[in-house]
């Protein structure tokens, strides 16, 4: 069966440029999940949508970075004008659902790997 | 404010070595400790989700627990395939996203 994909798996950029990260969650999935993981450290939570809905957007490190699920599948991870400080892991993860205590796990894409120089 | 952390930061076994891997959380109301698996240049994979305190959940030579303020992951007889970063992340009450620690680097030799 299909898993969440991420495209690009890698991608450099010069210090500056605008990227677009796509993520394609397990299908019939409700909720969507971005996290930033440095090297050495464990995922750190930027935003999440259920749907097409963004629900919370309070870790996205600034105005920078932007999320968008349109149709509540497929989603992208946008940053304008990339900073050194951006480079990192950025992983995408979806659920079934969100409450209760079943079908909540949260199941993750291999990441795409952004160098900035 | 929602905390967790993981000891030890790295953990060396010889095979078939059994050891235990610790997170300890600090969290305003738990709503499920989830254990991950992540192997280098891959996203983390799924193990367990724990609910509440006394709860154990069991796959091949995994185990993981729960008490109110720490999570286990016990590894009995490893072998080397089970090498790889152990993630522990809480689900706070309102909250559907996921607090990470900082993981656990196990490395398994023959």
């Amino acid at each position: 069966g299909a898993g969440v994909s991420q495209s690009p798996r890698y991608k450099v950029a010069k210090r500056g440029q605008d990227v677009a990260l796509r993520c394609d969650p397990i299908s019939g999935h409700v909720s969507l999940f971005w996290y930033q993981q440095a090297l050495g450290q464990g995922p750190e939570f930027l935003t999440y949508f259920q749907n097409e809905a963004q629900l919370d957007k309070s870790g996205l490190p600034s105005d920078r970075f932007f999320a968008e699920r349109p149709e509540g599948s497929v989603s992208t991870l946008k940053i304008q004008r990339t900073q050194q400080e951006d480079s990192a892991v950025y992983l995408c993860a979806s659920s079934l659902r969100l409450s209760g205590t079943s079908g909540n796990e949260q199941f993750f894409g291999p990441g795409t790997r952004l160098t900035v120089l | 404010e929602d905390q967790v952390t993981q000891s030890p930061e790295a953990l060396r076994l010889q095979e078939g070595e059994s050891s235990s891997l610790n997170c300890s959380y600090t969290v305003s109301g738990l709503r499920g400790l989830f254990w991950y698996r992540q192997d280098p240049g891959k996203g983390p994979e799924f193990l367990f989700t724990l609910y509440s305190a006394g709860e154990e959940k069991e796959k091949e030579r995994l185990k993981a627990t729960l008490t109110k303020k720490e999570s286990f992951l016990h590894i009995t007889a490893p072998k080397p395939e089970d090498s790889a970063t152990y993630l522990c992340a809480v689900r706070t009450g309102g909250y559907n996203k996921l607090i990470f620690g900082a993981g656990t680097r196990l490395a398994v030799h023959p």
